[in-house]
């Protein structure tokens, strides 16, 4: 299986601060068909997780531009350019790749 | 609206059988792979399972803690997904989500317990 390993996971930002999660697989996530399946989720308290970006860097329906995904092959990056009271929860990064789909452990978000 | 909506979760006692739907709606749910995915109270996400759409085959494919008790279906008729777990196990205690990757449902609760 692959397995996927986050950095840092617990965060505490001020607001309007920046934050940066890492994600790291342990083996490449990068397709024959050109693409690289890596996935970014947020599960807010109580609720279920959200999309925020697939494909490592492209932003779903409605997810505010301070969010961006970056990197490719092994190594993989969430910023929020400025946190918002909103944006805390645990971030997960997801592949799907190569079944099974697996998730990083999960990197929780606190605003100061 | 993309909505999709679990229920069926409730207690049930180790080595019983449950069967958990998810029933979609606002988009062609012939046209997705639907993917089931679990979260132990306190815990991570752990995928369990999907179904490919018909174009696809409809075939099932199954995390190994699952395999052989769990089975995944889908009535493309009825938008609707279907998770039969057998055998349960107090281990499988989790919130049950059901998911299109884009898209995901409130998530129902089983709890196996004697």
């Amino acid at each position: 299986d692959i397995v996927m390993t986050q950095t840092p996971l617990s965060l505490s930002v001020t607001p309007g601060q920046p934050a940066s999660i890492s994600c790291k697989s342990s083996q490449s996530l990068l397709h024959s068909d050109g693409k690289t399946y890596l996935y970014w989720y947020l599960q807010k308290p109580g609720q279920p997780p959200q999309l925020l970006i697939y494909e490592v860097s492209n932003r779903f329906s409605g997810v505010p531009d301070r969010f961006s995904g970056s990197g490719s092959g092994t190594d993989f990056t969430l910023k929020i350019s400025r946190v918002e009271a909103e944006d805390v929860g645990v971030y997960y990064c997801m592949q799907s790749i190569q079944l099974p789909k697996t998730f990083g452990q999960g990197t929780k978000l606190e605003i100061k | 609206e993309v909505q999709l909506v679990e229920s069926g979760g409730g207690l049930v006692q180790p080595g019983r059988s449950l069967r958990l739907s998810c029933t979609a709606s606002g988009f062609t749910f012939g046209d997705y792979a639907m993917s089931w995915v679990r979260q132990a109270p306190g815990k991570g996400l752990e995928w369990i399972g999907f179904i490919r759409s018909k174009a696809y085959g409809g075939t099932t494919e199954y995390a190994a803690s699952v395999k052989g008790r769990f089975t995944i279906s889908r009535d493309d008729s009825k938008s609707i997904a279907y998770l039969q777990m057998n055998s349960l196990k107090t281990e499988d205690t989790a919130v049950y989500y059901c998911t299109s990757v884009d898209y995901w449902g409130q998530g129902t609760l089983v709890t196996v317990s004697s």
